[in-house]
């Protein structure tokens, strides 16, 4: 079956600090890959994703290549600010039974500290 | 509406009781999804509707529980007899389209169950 292990936490780091989240997968097929950012007291928001092999997803700073051949989909910005703090889903879409879902890894929480 | 909204927020209730909790997707949404999110654990998927059928009902834990949905938008997820371990948030997720390929599910804030 599909399935998503993520790096576990929680992760707590200095602000301006290098952020690597590990994040790799198993599945059908040629899934889709995204990472899902929950802040505190708000409901999941896509933050980036990745559709086919050694494409880049990126936005507010954070970056994750689609690596087949590793089948990883690391997280990583060059210098973390507080109002990063949030837990970080990495989840893929592939057919499962009948359907394409998202299945989603456990969760990092990353604490950013001034 | 703006976003996915679901109701109640909080619920809290005694075990062995019924519960119903609510979703609102988003306007034109066809595919819509409920997830479980319990303390530590990562998301997972219990059903999928595409309109009102629901072609994977894979990840429903037992024959408690239940969904409907109804003229293509609003869904009730319904758990019978609750029981302690239901205690959880309850995610509900819309998108476009069902492909979730290139799509994007767009999340509602959860309904946190608590079972005493």
């Amino acid at each position: 079956g599909n399935s998503v292990t993520q790096m576990e936490g929680p992760v707590t780091l200095s602000e301006e600090a290098f952020l690597t989240i590990n994040c790799t997968y198993t599945a059908t097929g040629y899934p889709s890959l995204f990472w899902y950012v929950q802040y505190p007291g708000e409901g999941l928001q896509l933050l980036l994703k990745a559709t086919k092999a050694d494409d880049k997803g990126s936005n507010k700073g954070f970056e994750a290549t689609y690596r087949k051949e590793t089948t990883s989909f690391h997280l990583e910005k060059g210098s973390v600010q507080v109002s990063d703090s949030a837990v970080y889903f990495c989840a893929l879409s592939a057919l499962s039974g009948s359907a394409r879902q998202l299945t989603f890894g456990s969760g990092t929480q990353l604490t950013v500290l001034p | 509406g703006a976003g996915v909204s679901q109701s109640p927020s909080n619920k809290v209730t005694e075990k062995g009781k019924d519960v119903e909790l609510r979703c609102d997707p988003i306007s034109g949404h066809t595919a819509l999804y409920w997830y479980r999110q319990s303390l530590g654990q990562g998301l997972e998927f219990l059903i999928y509707f595409q309109g009102n059928s629901a072609p994977d009902k894979s990840g429903l834990p037992s024959d408690r529980f239940s969904a409907e949905r109804t003229g293509g938008s609003v869904s009730t997820l319904t758990i019978q007899r609750t029981q302690q371990e239901d205690s959880a948030v309850y995610l509900c997720a819309s998108s476009l389209e069902p492909g979730l390929r290139n799509t994007e599910a767009f999340f509602g804030q959860g309904t946190r169950l608590t079972v005493v």
